[in-house]
């Protein structure tokens, strides 16, 4: 069964520095898509980060960049230089390309403190 | 501009009475999808669509129905409510089901059920 697992319920950062969200995944496929959302307290899905398992290159977008472990099925979030906007729940998610269902994580609480 | 609208934002609503979650899309989107949100749990599909009049259930469809009569809309029924449906429901679009398409999510509906 397809699975994702975010052990850290809960995280915290002083504003400024920088955090590492971790995600782990189970899957037999070898075609796959993971994401990172972040859902503030408006509770709006917000699609923050998103890398195909066939691209070696880990996915960046300004702030936020993924670390991608195919192998050892990892898919951890780095937000540099974070930000009190940053804080939210975080989730991670994965899709197959046939079926597109998203499997989802059960989030992880990022607190920033100023 | 790109959006989901779903309504109600929020519900209270007793056990037993029928009520119905609205879902439409302006992207012209073929796929569709609801989820409910419960603590510690992420995010779980109900139901999903891959087209007008093609629909079939995802991992907790119990209790629900959907109908796809139009492409734009998605609607949610709940035709006897109970507690245990009393959740946070997210209504999603997405252009295909080619896995990889960015996910445009509503704003969240708020359903209780007493």
């Amino acid at each position: 069964a397809q699975t994702v697992t975010q052990s850290q319920p809960e995280m915290s950062v002083q504003e400024a520095e920088t955090v590492t969200l971790s995600c782990t995944y189970d899957t037999s496929e070898s075609d796959y898509y993971l994401f990172w959302y972040k859902q503030p307290p408006s509770r709006q899905m917000i699609l923050v980060i998103r890398q195909e398992a066939y691209k070696q290159q880990n996915a960046t977008e300004n702030r936020f960049s993924v670390n991608f472990q195919k192998a050892a099925k990892s898919f951890s979030l780095k937000i540099s230089d974070s930000q009190l906007g940053d804080a939210a729940m975080y989730f991670c998610a994965y899709s197959v390309d046939s079926n597109y269902q998203l499997i989802w994580g059960a989030g992880t609480k990022l607190i920033i403190k100023p | 501009e790109a959006q989901v609208t779903q309504n109600p934002r929020y519900l209270i609503t007793v056990t037993g009475k029928k009520l119905t979650v609205t879902c439409s899309q302006n992207m012209n989107h073929e796929y569709m999808s609801w989820y409910r949100q419960d603590p510690g749990l992420g995010l779980r599909q109900i139901y999903y669509s891959m087209n007008v009049e093609v629909t079939d259930k995802g991992d907790v469809p119990e209790g629900y129905k959907v109908s796809r009569k139009e492409k734009r809309n998605f609607p949610l029924i709940l035709e006897s409510p109970s507690p245990n449906q009393t959740s946070l429901y997210f209504c999603a679009s997405s252009p295909s089901p080619d896995g990889g398409n960015t996910i445009y999510f509503g704003e969240g509906s708020w359903l209780t059920v007493v």
